[in-house]
C-alpha cells in the first residue's frame, strides 16, 4: 500500500515568511498527526485529527501555526510568522483503529 | 510527556544481540507498548508491539516484564543498518483515539 506522502521534502524560508506543508495519509485512516521534531530530540506531536475534527491541540502554538483537515484526507499545516526556532522537521503520520500509526518521510525547515 | 524512559545511547557489536530497556511504571492497564526506530532523515519506522505477552515478527522480539512497568526490545543479530534511535512508546487513548507521545529514545550504534 502507498505510504503517508509529505511535501515538499525541504523548505528554507527567512523569518517573518510563512510555509504551508501538505501531507497526503494512508487510504481509509482516519487519524493524522502532526509532528515536530526538534534536532537532537524526539517528535513532538503538534495536533491530532480524527477525520475532519481535531482532537488534540495542546501542544501547538496557536498564534503562528495552524493546521486544517479538509474532508478528512488531506492535511496542512501552516506557520505564519515562522521565527528561527521553528526550524525543525515536520512529520506527518496517519493510523486506523486496528493499525499502527505510519510515518511520512517528513519536510525538513530552515528558517533563516 | 511521555510515559517511558530510555538510555540514552548503547552500542553493540555487529552480529550480537542488542537489547534495548525500556521503563514505564505509569502504564495502564489497556495500554499497549510500541516501539519505533528512525534512521537519520527518515521517518519513525514501526517495529512491533504488545501489551502484556511477549512478541516476536520479522525484525525484532519484544518482553514485557509480569508487572508491566518495564520492557525490553531485542534486535536478535543486529547490522550495521540497524543503528538507530530506537523509541519505546506508551501508546495512550484520547478521545476515542490512539496517541503516540515520544520521548527521547535509545541512539543504538551498531559496531563492525
Amino acid at each position: 500500500e502507498a505510504g503517508v506522502a509529505q511535501s515538499p521534502r525541504y523548505k528554507i524560508i527567512e523569518k517573518r515568511q510563512s510555509v504551508a506543508f501538505w501531507c497526503n495519509p494512508i487510504s481509509g485512516h482516519a487519524t493524522l498527526y502532526w509532528y515536530q521534531q526538534i534536532l537532537g530530540q524526539g517528535p513532538k506531536l503538534l495536533i491530532q485529527f480524527q477525520n475532519n475534527g481535531v482532537v488534540d491541540d495542546s501542544q501547538l502554538p496557536k498564534d503562528r501555526f495552524s493546521a486544517e483537515r479538509l474532508k478528512g484526507v488531506d492535511s496542512t499545516l501552516k506557520i505564519q510568522p515562522a521565527k528561527l526556532e521553528d526550524s525543525a522537521v515536520y512529520l506527518c503520520a496517519s493510523s486506523g483503529w486496528t493499525t499502527e500509526a505510519f510515518f511520512g518521510q517528513g519536510t525538513r525547515l530552515t528558517v533563516v | 510527556d511521555a510515559k517511558t524512559t530510555q538510555p540514552t545511547s548503547m552500542d553493540c557489536a555487529e552480529g550480537r544481540a542488542a537489547n534495548l530497556p525500556c521503563n514505564h511504571s505509569t502504564i495502564s492497564g489497556n495500554e499497549y507498548v510500541y516501539w519505533y526506530r528512525q534512521i537519520h532523515s527518515q521517518g519513525p519506522q514501526y517495529i512491533i508491539h504488545g501489551l502484556k505477552n511477549n512478541e516476536t515478527n520479522e525484525m525484532a522480539s519484544l518482553i514485557i516484564t509480569e508487572d508491566r512497568k518495564s520492557s525490553t526490545l531485542i534486535l536478535p543479530h543486529a547490522t550495521l543498518r540497524d543503528t538507530a534511535v530506537y523509541y519505546c512508546i506508551v501508546r495512550e487513548t484520547t478521545s476515542g483515539t490512539y496517541k503516540y507521545i515520544f520521548g527521547t529514545g535509545t541512539r543504538l550504534k551498531v559496531l563492525a
